[in-house]
């Protein structure tokens, strides 16, 4: 059974830093790209990272480029996203996701099936 | 404000056939698979159509997907009361290298 398991929900000061993770099991972790996506209070879903399934590659939505750090750890399966220098609209639920080999269509796209059950970050002084 | 346009809301009645758009441009839709996800607030988004009009096992056949240019639609047919969700369109955008999710389509069942 596929569990991707997120943690470190917090609140933090504008300009301030948090890192999230992201606990996988039960699929080939080592194998799958990963993506983190979220969601903004009242707002829809915002692709925000992706990482190839061997941390050589990333891309980044423009909103959080140079501020936002994807990365894994394919030993301890588990994804991080270090966000840093973040502002109030970075406040929302943030979900790691990943595609299932059946479903990519490229290291950095398709259907995302896997799913955690999302982390809340709040940005507030 | 989102690169793919979907309309904010929709509705229909039980039983009902309701369709969503979502419409994109020559790098986006154009160029690349569709994908659509239903998703409740405080739940995990769940995918219902994969590379334009292909469904995941487990998604009911009352649910298709279509595509032609650089727009996509969503159908739903034999609408029930649990179909009540936000719809989103999503696909990868070429040129800015990024993942795109449309603005999402509030679907309400009446």
């Amino acid at each position: 059974q596929v569990r991707l398991l997120e943690s470190g929900a917090g609140v933090v000061q504008p300009g301030g830093s948090l890192s999230l993770s992201c606990a996988a099991s039960g699929f080939t972790f080592s194998g799958s790209p990963m993506h983190w996506v979220r969601q903004a209070p009242g707002k829809g879903l915002e692709w925000v990272a992706v990482i190839s399934y061997d941390g050589n590659n990333k891309y980044y939505a423009d909103s959080v480029k140079g501020r936002f750090t994807i990365s894994r750890d394919n030993a301890k399966n588990t994804l991080y996203l270090q966000m840093n220098s973040l502002s109030a609209e970075d406040t929302a639920v943030y979900y790691c996701a990943s595609p299932p080999q059946s479903y990519r269509t490229a290291w950095y796209w398709g259907g995302l099936d896997y799913w955690g059950q999302g982390t809340l970050v709040t940005v507030s002084p | 404000q989102s690169l793919l346009t979907q309309p904010p809301s929709a509705s229909g009645t039980p039983g009902q056939r309701v369709t969503i758009s979502c419409s994109g441009s020559r790098s986006n839709i154009g160029s690349n698979y569709v994908y659509w996800y239903q998703y409740l607030p405080g739940t995990a988004p769940k995918l219902l159509i994969y590379r334009d009009d292909q469904r995941p096992s487990g998604v009911p056949d009352r649910f298709s997907g279509s595509k032609s240019g650089t727009s996509a639609s969503l159908a739903i047919s034999g609408l029930r009361s649990e179909d009540e969700a936000d719809y989103y369109c999503a696909a990868w955008d070429d040129d800015l290298t990024e993942g795109l999710f449309g603005g999402g389509t509030k679907l309400t069942v009446l």
